[in-house]
């Protein structure tokens, strides 16, 4: 099925380790983007990548790096994890055409202890 | 910067009402959408609805349409006969300033919760 694919579904990170979460989307859509989601909040925007290339920072980028690997993916890096960047993250992709329409992978679950 | 503001944090609606969930949002930018998403328990954000800042109707989907108040700046989602699939948490979501390809600001959600 088309849409956005996120792996893994699940981590338990010790703090100072290190990962990455990776994001493909065989949409053909030029724009991606990393959220996560902390309790009691909405979505908030880490990083985003208008086309393949570019990568721009978001509301809360500390802590993080992302790479735009190719058009269909979109990858996060934790270089040291912190308790703090215990999260729920989502990938999302876009479309402008018509009119804007983002589609959101089913998210990773994240714990730093 | 865009902002979002639910101020309903938690809604009981019985089963077969209509529900309207509150969005107010403030820009300075004339272009911007307006998007609804939702959340059931099992974590996916599910796309509702969506309404451009110049389309001259209000969005409808099925049971889902957008009360769209520009000069308010008011974009409440209205679900016409309730289920009880619909218990989830919604939120309200617009543009950034870069038109849509630099994201979306979301709202803190309303945790909507319908009773038989």
């Amino acid at each position: 099925n088309a849409g956005v694919t996120q792996t893994p579904k699940f981590q338990v990170l010790k703090t100072g380790q290190s990962m990455t979460l990776q994001c493909a989307q065989d949409m053909n859509h030029n724009s991606m983007y990393w959220y996560r989601q902390d309790p009691g909040m909405g979505l908030r925007l880490i990083y985003y990548s208008a086309s393949e290339g570019t990568t721009d920072k978001g509301e809360v980028p500390n802590g993080y790096n992302v790479s735009r690997l190719n058009k269909r993916e979109f990858s996060l890096r934790l270089e040291s994890a912190a308790p703090s960047q215990t999260s729920v993250y989502f990938c999302a992709s876009s479309e402008e055409l018509p009119k804007f329409h983002y589609t959101f992978g089913s998210g990773t679950r994240l714990t730093v202890v | 910067a865009q902002k979002i503001t639910q101020t309903q944090p938690g809604m009981f609606v019985q089963e077969k009402e209509a529900v309207t969930l509150d969005c107010t949002y403030d820009t300075s930018d004339p272009s911007y959408g307006l998007f609804w998403y939702k959340q059931p328990s099992s974590g996916e954000m599910i796309f509702l609805i969506y309404q451009g800042s110049y389309d001259q109707q209000n969005a409808t989907e099925g049971r889902y349409s957008l009360n769209f108040q520009k000069a308010r700046k008011s974009a409440n989602l209205v679900i016409s006969a309730s289920q009880l699939g619909d218990s989830a948490m919604y939120f309200c979501a617009m543009t950034n300033s870069g038109g849509g390809a630099d994201g979306l600001t979301f709202g803190k959600g309303t945790h909507l919760i319908i009773q038989p």
